[in-house]
């Protein structure tokens, strides 16, 4: 099972929105609404962010949405604050009932 | 509150085997499934599998099939992951995580750092 590709970096000023991309296949992403999404800050275990491509769970700011159109998922984040600066990662349910990752994004905000 | 506590760090030789220990606390252990995920320094996560406490139900990544094996103990909450035969490139953190939503990890264990080397 390949991982899922994501773009390795992406940056955006302070206020701004960014997209991170997440794209599989059609017995991945495409065949299932079983997208995840973390946060990974340095040196810090993975924090749960969105599922079910764009339920967030309490606790996490309106600000992250999701969203999956075919292949491929995405996760926005509006007005880009300073703390949202981390690795991300997405995550799917397969055919062959396994999860695969997404390979990261380093999100930098400028 | 929920957590998951991971076993300390471990130094390993090639070929030999590591279980690192994963209790949880602040929830029903069996009510979740426990799932295994790995980075190796400077890299992504990759999914190794999942077990269900109270079932002892258990599932694989096709790269691990063989080598690794998920257990449990529910009279103390807590998972264990034993990895054989290892090698340099099994050197990661290791992490537990509780699956609080369809095939979502919620909750995460602090990581456990195994090094294989010779």
């Amino acid at each position: 099972q390949s991982a899922l590709t994501q773009p390795a970096s992406v940056s955006g000023s302070p206020g701004q929105s960014i997209t991170i991309s997440c794209t599989g296949t059609n017995s991945d992403v495409g065949a299932f609404n079983y997208v995840s999404w973390y946060q990974q800050h340095p040196g810090k275990a993975p924090k749960f962010m969105i599922s079910e491509v764009s339920n967030r769970p309490s606790g996490i700011s309106n600000r992250f949405s999701g969203s999956k159109s075919g292949n491929t998922a995405s996760l926005t984040i509006s007005g880009l604050q300073a703390e949202d600066e981390a690795d991300y990662y997405c995550s799917s349910y397969t055919s062959s009932s396994t999860v695969v990752f997404g390979g990261g994004t380093k999100l930098t905000v400028l | 509150q929920v957590q998951l506590v991971q076993s300390g760090a471990e130094v390993k030789k090639p070929g030999a085997s590591v279980k690192v220990s994963c209790k949880a606390s602040g929830y029903i252990f069996t009510s979740n499934d426990v799932n295994w995920v790995r980075q190796a320094t400077g890299q992504g996560l990759e999914w190794m599998g999942w077990m269900n406490p109270n079932s002892g139900n258990t599932g694989y990544a096709q790269k691990f099939h063989g080598r690794v094996t998920f257990t449990r103990n529910t009279s103390i909450s807590t998972a264990y992951m034993e990895l054989s035969s290892l090698r340099s490139e099994d050197t990661a953190i290791y992490y537990c995580a509780r699956v609080g939503a369809p095939v979502a990890a919620d909750y995460w264990g602090q990581g456990t750092l195994v090094t294989v080397s010779s």
